[in-house]
């Protein structure tokens, strides 16, 4: 069974940072390139970031980019996203997806459930 | 900075036929943006229903499908179903690894 299982989420202050994780299984992580797709509470889908199958490559919204950085481990079937100086406006639930194929393709061909992250004082 | 437009909501009868749209604040859309599409209930992780203009992801229905219309790209849903109520999403490729998400429609079926 596939599954991207998202984690890592919580209540963070504005300014603070946080690391969330998704790990994959039932396919084989290395053939996609992988992405994180974000959506606040009542809103819209917002596109975050993606990585290539080797992590060689890399791509940022531009709310997020310099604060954000997207990786991989390969050997752990993990991804990562690092989330520094946080704000109000990152509130929002974060999915895990991996993409279309290994670089730059459509997101979603699966999907994980989400994690939240509260970024409030 | 460009952006993605979508109608905002839509209504269709049961049955009946509806096409959703998916453009750009400034241009056309065509087949090298890899428009795709996707469908989330409330509550609920989004689930992809055509990627790459129109190819249609495993286990969806072939009454959902995906294709250019003019300068848009559209989803175009046939027989419409109850469980067809939901929110509906674009994404478009901008280059560069960038991908934007247009605002969503939402679809009502009565």
């Amino acid at each position: 069974e596939v599954q991207l299982v998202e984690s890592g989420g919580g209540v963070v202050r504005p300014g603070g940072s946080l690391r969330l994780s998704c790990a994959a299984s039932g396919f084989t992580f290395d053939d996609f390139g992988m992405s994180w797709v974000r959506q606040a509470p009542g809103k819209g889908l917002e596109w975050v970031s993606d990585i290539h199958w080797n992590g060689g490559s890399t791509a940022y919204a531009d709310s997020v980019k310099g604060r954000f950085t997207i990786s991989r481990d390969n050997a752990k079937n993990s991804l990562y996203l690092q989330m520094n100086s946080l704000r109000a406006e990152d509130t929002a639930f974060y999915y895990c997806a991996s993409n279309h194929g290994s670089g730059s393709y459509p997101p979603g061909y699966y999907w994980g459930q989400g994690t939240l992250v509260t970024v409030s004082s | 900075q460009t952006v993605v437009t979508q109608e905002p909501s839509f209504s269709v009868s049961p049955g009946g036929t509806v096409t959703l749209t998916c453009g750009l604040s400034s241009g056309s859309v065509s087949t090298s943006y890899y428009p795709s599409w996707y469908q989330q209930t409330p509550g609920q992780a989004p689930r992809t229903l055509i990627y790459s203009t129109n190819i249609r992801s495993s286990g969806v229905p072939d009454r959902f499908s995906g294709s250019i219309l003019g300068n848009k790209a559209a989803l175009t849903i046939t027989g419409a179903q109850a469980d067809d109520e939901s929110d509906y999403y674009c994404v478009l490729y901008m280059g560069s690894g960038i991908w934007v998400f247009g605002g969503g429609t939402k679809l009502t079926v009565l």
